[in-house]
């Protein structure tokens, strides 16, 4: 079975401040993976899709790392803003015609003003 | 584009009531889906199609049915609602094969209550 983690949980940071944190998901067969933002009372949007060992996306002060021979991935926020707040999702895709997505649970962001 | 509509956006049921609840796409996505989201719980597919005239299951499946005429179209449909069904639910989309690394876009949510 596979067992999308994320970590931590949940995180309380200051305006201003610069975090990150993990996803982790089984090294083998991987095909992709997809980060998610998930703001309250919203629906998710997707942020990155990454394939390839060693990638790294970057959209503003957002940016995400993949390691798929270590099976994790990071995703950075650079000098976080409360507009930040939400969860952050990320999933394991599957190839081709198999478009179903492994969901971790979430990383839950709050950033104080 | 509107992109991925969901209805309604609230409802209260009675527990062994049935009801539908209402996705549909404008992006002639082939890949449509249902989830369920529970505190704790994470998303959790119900149901899901690759096309018009054919879905399968998802890890949640049981409680509920759904259909694929359409490429647009894609209900789901509760049979005799029970408390456990109680959640918010998100229908889902992606583009067909050909963009094998596209995301899923999400519709707005319909929070379901059964009483």
């Amino acid at each position: 079975i596979l067992n999308v983690e994320q970590s931590p949980q949940s995180l309380h940071v200051q305006e201003g401040d610069s975090t990150n944190f993990t996803c982790s998901f089984p090294s083998s067969n991987f095909y992709a993976l997809h980060w998610y933002r998930w703001e309250t009372a919203k629906s998710p949007e997707a942020l990155f899709v990454m394939t390839l060992n060693g990638d790294e996306k970057k959209k503003g002060r957002i940016s995400a790392t993949l390691n798929t021979k270590e099976g994790y991935s990071y995703l950075y926020i650079k000098g976080s803003q409360p507009e930040d707040s939400a969860t952050y999702l990320c999933a394991l895709g599957g190839a081709g015609n198999n478009r179903k997505l492994i969901w971790g649970l979430g990383t839950s962001l709050a950033v104080n003003p | 584009n509107a992109g991925v509509t969901q209805t309604p956006k609230f409802q209260v049921l009675k527990t062994g009531q049935s009801m539908t609840l209402q996705c549909a796409q404008d992006m002639n996505h082939e890949y449509m889906s249902w989830y369920r989201q529970d505190p704790g719980m994470g998303l959790r597919l119900i149901h899901y199609s690759v096309g018009a005239g054919i879905t399968d299951q998802g890890e949640v499946p049981n409680g509920y049915n759904v259909s694929r005429s359409t490429t647009e179209d894609f209900p789901l449909r509760l049979l005799s609602a029970a408390p456990s069904q109680t959640s918010v639910y998100f229908c889902a989309s992606s583009p067909p094969p050909g963009i094998p690394y596209n995301e899923q876009f999400f519709g707005p949510g319909t929070r379901l209550t059964v009483l």
